[in-house]
């Protein structure tokens, strides 16, 4: 099963900016808009950004997407500690012909 | 509001088939542009799509378990089936369901856990 890539782990600390990255192809990311998700321990995914750049209500402006190419990102600024989750991209897939390839998680860690 | 919720068996055996439902409210899957699919998520590991149903009831399946998968819609009751069949431990995994509007925006529910042992 093929994903979208992303580091596997990233950091900072309270009140940093951090950028995660999403690297994909053509079939994907290149020609289609990106999703980025939070998740914690036991819980479901959380949408955070929807449409590369779309913040879902009652996500802060902490948070932004960016796509270019076949690669996008994920910023967030002012990090807080409870910002600490793992965090996915997802893409429509054109050869999966769906809506929902991910990345494989990127674990942030505030120190 | 717009909420989904997974039901369905807890554990099942190796070969059995897998029988889950989402039950939805606050949209109609009768909506131009509205999808429902399921995702799974293995313990500790990344997520992976299984299946989308349209409102007009086109049907898309994960290829690499296309054979296995079948997805359908009762618009009347609310409510999205997926059955997986011949089940082994290595379908064991949260199942979620989500829904998917043509934005792009996605509304999931809160997972169901599914452990196939004997």
């Amino acid at each position: 099963q093929s994903v979208l890539t992303q580091p596997p782990s990233a950091s900072g600390t309270p009140g940093q900016r951090v950028t995660i990255s999403c690297s994909g192809s053509s079939s994907n990311i290149g020609n289609n808009v990106v999703n980025w998700y939070r998740q914690l321990p036991g819980t479901a995914p959380k949408l955070l950004i929807y449409g590369d750049n779309e913040r879902p209500s009652g996500i802060p402006d902490r948070f932004s997407g960016s796509r270019s190419g076949t690669s996008a990102s994920l910023a967030i600024r002012g990090l807080q500690s409870d910002d600490e989750a793992i965090y996915y991209c997802a893409s429509w897939d054109d050869r999966l012909n769906g809506p929902w390839l991910f990345g494989g998680g990127t674990k942030l860690t505030v120190l | 509001q717009i909420t989904l919720k997974e039901s369905g068996p807890t554990l099942v055996k190796p070969t059995q088939t897998l029988t889950l439902t989402c039950t939805f409210s606050g949209f109609s899957l009768n909506t131009d542009g509205m999808a429902v699919g399921w995702i799974r998520q293995p313990p500790g590991k990344t997520l992976e799509w299984l299946a989308l149903i349209f409102w007009d009831g086109d049907q898309r399946y994960n290829p690499s378990l296309r054979t296995r998968l079948t997805i359908a819609k009762d618009t009347s009751k609310n409510q999205v089936v997926l059955t997986m069949t011949t089940m082994d431990h290595v379908d064991t995994a949260t199942y979620y369901c989500a829904l998917r509007t043509d934005s792009g925006r996605d509304y999931w529910g809160q997972g169901t856990l599914v452990t196939v042992s004997s």
